[in-house]
């Protein structure tokens, strides 16, 4: 098994621009979710998808963020448009259980 | 709401040392609860998980932690550490049956030679 893949693995972009981050999550796992880890906020819950549906968007910090989930394969995560206090490496894991998550290695992005 | 209270930042400890990583919690029901590991420059891998029954949950590389309910506390031990159980350490819990795990603030395990 691949394990959840994300990509870019480093995205460097200027303030103002458009950022997608993308992430498959493992096959057959029902649950993704969407991290982001800072120095100083720790690992933040962004948002989490079940069976595709967004159940909790509760930790998206503002409407520049959004998050799809078109099929079971594929996640997208979306700042637009982007600022500096974006910078933060983004984490997708997905799960089957709710027990135990699945990290990606994750996505550094750094806004100028 | 779920929290979860890792009180050291940072612990330094030379090798072949016991070590112990202290994390509490705070929720009203029951909970699941978990230690993850992240090493440099990559995703958090999972170490053990305590769901049920036995108070004692052993992981992998060693590491064990035990979960006490009277103290709200599930600490994270290992007997003898290795240098390359260096890496930033995180303690999680999550509703009983649900899928939205609430992270740590981390601790960075150091080992020395």
């Amino acid at each position: 098994d691949a394990g959840v893949i994300q990509s870019p693995r480093h995205e460097v972009t200027e303030m103002g621009q458009e950022v997608t981050l993308r992430c498959k999550p493992i096959s057959g796992h029902n649950s993704l979710f969407w991290y982001r880890q800072t120095m100083m906020r720790g690992l933040e819950l962004l948002i989490y998808f079940n069976n595709n549906v967004p159940i909790d968007d509760s930790g998206m910090p503002e409407d520049r963020f959004s998050a799809k989930m078109p099929n079971a394969s594929f996640s997208t995560l979306k700042i637009q448009p982007s600022e500096p206090r974006d910078s933060a490496v983004y984490f997708c894991a997905s799960s089957q259980t709710p027990v135990e998550l699945f990290f990606g290695e994750g996505s550094r992005l750094t806004v100028l | 709401a779920q929290s979860v209270t890792q009180l050291d930042s940072q612990v330094p400890v030379f090798e072949e040392a016991p070590v112990e990583l202290r994390c509490n919690y705070s929720s009203s029901v029951s909970v699941y609860l978990f230690w993850y590991v992240q090493y440099p420059n990559q995703g958090l891998q999972l170490l053990l998980k305590y769901l049920s029954g036995s108070t004692l949950v052993k992981g992998i590389n060693g590491f064990e932690a035990e979960f006490n309910k009277s103290q709200t506390s599930f600490h994270l031990r290992k007997p003898s550490v290795h240098i390359s159980d260096t890496a930033e350490y995180f303690c999680a819990v999550s509703l009983y049956n649900t899928d939205k795990l609430i992270f740590g603030t981390g601790t960075r395990l150091q080992v020395f030679p």
